[in-house]
């Protein structure tokens, strides 16, 4: 079974700065989709950025950047000139290409943006 | 175009009662997918119907049940509630089958006292 699993329940980054939350995960498949979800205060989450594995080159979305390694299974998402905005959960998640199945989530980072 | 609502957004009830929550997609996605979060346990899927079917269903107990109407809009019941089922229950929709983008709701939080 796929399992997504993220290290670091906790983060927190000075505003401006950069930050890299760390995302493993674990198949068998070759064909698969990765996300980043981002869920602030208000609870509404928010697809930040996809990743098909297929794909060698790293999506990137404005300041969100992923460095995806495939050989590794390691998916982690950099953000850059962090705003306060930014403050949420941070979910990283796994959805398989071959089959129609559930997304799988991992845990959660709770990322703080310090003033 | 309106994104995922969901109905009631607080909502407290007693153990032993039922309860059930209502999730309306985007205009035209036909799929729906339905989570619990919890501190403990994080995000947990509970079932995902697609065109009034339910095609995945997770780990939960018989008293988590769902439907699927025709206008794709999804209810999700739970029946004999019991303290551990106080969450944020969570709905998502995705336009098919192969699309693998789902968007959320801003959820139900249920309180069970």
């Amino acid at each position: 079974a796929q399992t997504v699993t993220q290290s670091q329940p906790e983060m927190s980054v000075q505003e401006a700065e950069t930050v890299t939350l760390s995302c493993t995960y674990d198949t068998s498949e070759s064909d698969y989709y990765l996300f980043w979800y981002k869920q602030p205060p208000s609870r509404q989450m928010i697809l930040v950025i996809r990743q098909e594995a297929y794909k060698q080159q790293n999506a990137t979305e404005n300041r969100f950047s992923v460095n995806f390694q495939k050989a590794a299974k390691s998916f982690s998402l950099k953000i850059s000139d962090s705003q306060l905005g930014d403050a949420a959960m941070y979910f990283c998640a796994y959805r398989s290409g071959f089959r129609d199945d559930k997304i799988i989530f991992g845990k959660g980072t709770r990322l703080h943006i310090l003033p | 175009k309106a994104g995922v609502t969901q109905t009631p957004r607080y909502l407290i009830k007693t153990r032993g009662q039922q309860v059930t929550l209502s999730c309306s997609p985007i205009s035209g996605h036909r799929s729906v997918s339905w989570y619990q979060q919890t501190p403990g346990q994080g995000l947990q899927f509970l079932f995902e119907y697609f065109s009034e079917t339910q095609r995945n269903k997770g780990n939960f107990p018989g008293r988590f049940s769902g439907r699927q109407f025709s206008n794709s809009r999804s209810e999700m019941n739970v029946s004999t509630l019991e303290l551990g089922d106080s969450a944020l229950y969570l709905c998502a929709s995705r336009a098919g089958q192969r699309a693998y983008e789902q968007y959320f709701g801003p959820g139900t939080r249920l309180t069970v006292t």
